[in-house]
Parts: C-alpha cells; sequence; structure tokens
C-alpha cells in the first residue's frame, strides 16, 4: 500500500492567518482526496485534487478558502485561508489506487487556531 | 446520494469477548466498496477490511470480519477475541463506482474494551 507523509503533524495558529498542509506519497497515484474532521465529528470531504486540472470541491467548500495544488502524481498541497476557530479541526490526505482497493491516509494535521 | 449510518455512538466489550458494530448503507449504485476504518486517539486512519457489493463471500482479515446482508444493506464488523488496544473510533464507509470515487463515512462507534 501507498506511504503516504503529511506534514505538519501538528500546528497552532492565529486567526486570520493561513497554514500549507503537504501531503507526499511515495508512489504515482490518480486520486488524492482532503478531508476534514471537526472535533468528535466524523470525516467530511473537502476536494478531490486532480492533477493537472483544478479541483473538484464539495458542497460547503471553496477554492478561495481551501485551494489546492496538484502539481504532480506524487504530491498535493491543502491551504486552510483567513483562519478562525471554527477550522480547528484534523486535516487529512487521502489515496485511492484503484476502485476496489482501500484508501490509505496520510497521519493528518491537528490543527488548532487561536 | 450515498449515505452511511452508525447507529451506536458508543460500544463496551470485555476482553476477550467478541463484538458486532453496526452499519448500514443506502445507495442506487448496483457497484459499491463497503470498507471498515480504526481510529485511535492518535487520529490516523487505519484501514481494517473491505467487502465489494458483488462479492459472494463475507470479507475477512484476522479477528476482523465483515457481516455483508446485501439486500438488508447492513454491513457489519465483528471483531473477535477483543484486545484492550481494539479500543478506538470505529468508522464504516463506502465508495460507488460510477460517480466519485472518494469515502462517504458514518458517523463513528466508539469502542470501549475493558479488562
Amino acid at each position: 500500500s501507498a506511504v503516504i507523509s503529511q506534514k505538519p503533524s501538528r500546528d497552532i495558529c492565529q486567526r486570520g492567518t493561513s497554514l500549507t498542509i503537504q501531503c507526499q506519497v511515495d508512489s504515482q497515484v490518480t486520486m488524492m482526496f482532503w478531508y476534514r474532521q471537526q472535533p468528535g465529528q466524523s470525516l467530511t470531504l473537502i476536494a478531490t485534487a486532480n492533477q493537472g486540472s483544478e479541483a473538484t470541491y464539495e458542497s460547503g467548500f471553496v477554492i478561495d478558502k481551501f485551494p489546492i495544488s496538484r502539481p504532480n502524481l506524487t504530491f498535493s498541497t491543502l491551504t486552510v485561508s483567513n483562519m478562525s476557530p471554527e477550522d480547528s479541526s484534523i486535516y487529512l490526505c487521502s489515496v485511492g489506487q484503484g476502485r476496489e482497493q482501500p484508501q490509505h491516509f496520510g497521519d493528518g494535521t491537528r490543527l488548532s487556531i487561536l | 446520494a450515498q449515505k452511511i449510518t452508525q447507529t451506536q455512538p458508543g460500544m463496551f466489550v470485555q476482553e476477550k469477548e467478541a463484538v458486532t458494530l453496526d452499519c448500514t448503507y443506502d445507495t442506487s449504485d448496483p457497484s459499491y466498496g463497503l470498507f471498515w476504518y480504526k481510529q485511535p486517539s492518535s487520529g490516523e486512519m487505519i484501514f481494517l477490511i473491505y467487502q465489494g457489493s458483488y462479492d459472494q463471500q463475507n470479507a475477512t482479515e484476522g479477528r476482523y470480519s465483515l457481516n455483508f446482508q446485501k439486500a438488508r444493506k447492513s454491513a457489519n464488523l465483528v471483531i473477535s477475541a477483543s484486545q484492550l488496544g481494539d479500543s478506538a473510533m470505529y468508522f464504516c464507509a463506502m465508495r460507488d463506482y460510477t460517480g466519485r470515487r472518494a469515502l462517504t463515512f458514518g458517523s463513528g462507534t466508539r469502542l470501549q474494551v475493558q479488562p
């Protein structure tokens, strides 16, 4: 299975600032996904990161708030912009190798906004 | 639209006993996959087991088995011989094969294994 490195693992940020989360995979993958897990909640898909095209965002998530880059088949970044305390969550990247293969996750980024 | 329902917010089980975590799903797609993940307090998502909608037999992986009842749209996880290290959040998820490839998650079940 793919090995996914995500960083930073955690951060504490001031409101109004932005943070970029990096996700590196040890093999080429077609699809990369970004999820958010708010405290005590389940995982919610933010967007699908497509190589060579713009990310596809889910309802309730917009590019201005969560810009995503996917420069190649092994790397993606998610930026959380103009942060507020409501953005305090775990952010996870995930990759899917094939339709019947499990998605594997990075260890997540625990983000706290003061 | 897909939907995953986990009706047990929390479960307790004695060490060495078996436990069943419930999961029901709803989808109009004929082809889909069902997954279970474990999330310990450290936060990482650990894949446990997968069941395809056309699989004839229930999936098994070590102490984990998936009780798949397609007509009832249920995919319950059975953990045999519970261990203290099994204490964690457990999420049921599904993915259809005709639309988006991301996972839809249930709300999760917190399992606590008691000595």
